[in-house]
């Protein structure tokens, strides 16, 4: 888990605040995915993302969930008007884009109250 | 998308008993992995799995890959308390686009 650095691993937001989760894939890898793990339950895809692409976001919830990758800096999961069941831990992962697998992150708990 | 079913949902085991878990899927995969969750971390990688009816080992773990690609088991022997944890298979059809079964939530009695 060491080489992909999320951030924060603890976030509270009040109901209608904005969320920023961040993810900065491990050196070399060009290729972003998020997750959303409700408590008790298994890992859910969201996103997708190379470099300034969005390759599927299937996962995503239409509204108010947006995610980017730019060139320059980290992967951000962007949660706008936050409600309560937003809560959750958030899991970045990354792969070089060769199919071994991804390595993820500690992940980022959310908590809307 | 495709949809993984992984049993058990959980287990509770004595110290050194053996434990399996396995995880079907209606469609087929051309990687199963498996996955362990620490609580209040990430997944970390086990086994990976990348022919069909491959078996392979990693110390007290063993997985195979089904013949039909549409399933796949995991294997620990002789349990010990580190063995606890949520455990979740994963497929991938592409090189890109990985799901999960729901996990196997293992609790060892020492």
């Amino acid at each position: 888990n060491a080489g992909v650095m999320q951030n924060p691993r603890h976030l509270v937001r009040r109901r209608g605040q904005e969320a920023r989760l961040r993810c900065s894939p491990m050196k070399g890898h060009s290729h972003v995915y998020w997750y959303r793990q409700l408590p008790e339950e298994g890992l859910k895809f969201m996103v997708y993302l190379q470099k300034e692409n969005i390759i599927d976001e299937s996962g995503m919830p239409k509204e108010r969930f947006s995610a980017e990758f730019p060139k320059e800096g980290p992967s951000i999961l962007r949660i706008q008007q936050v409600v309560r069941g937003d809560s959750a831990a958030y899991f970045c992962a990354s792969s070089p884009g060769d199919g071994i697998g991804y390595t993820f992150g500690s992940g980022t708990r959310l908590t809307v109250v | 998308g495709q949809q993984l079913n992984q049993s058990p949902q959980s287990m509770f085991i004595q110290e050194g008993e053996d434990v399996s878990m396995n995880c079907t899927s209606s469609s087929i995969f051309n990687t199963w992995l498996w996955y362990k969750q620490d609580p209040g971390e990430g997944p970390v990688l086990l086994i990976a799995l990348y022919k069909a009816g491959e078996l392979t080992s990693n110390g007290r773990l063993t997985a195979q890959f089904g013949i039909t690609r549409k399933d796949s088991f995991l294997n620990i022997s002789a349990s010990i308390p580190s063995d606890v944890g949520i455990y979740f298979c994963a497929g991938q059809y592409n090189n890109n686009d990985m799901r999960f079964g729901a996990g196997t939530r293992l609790t060892v009695k020492p």
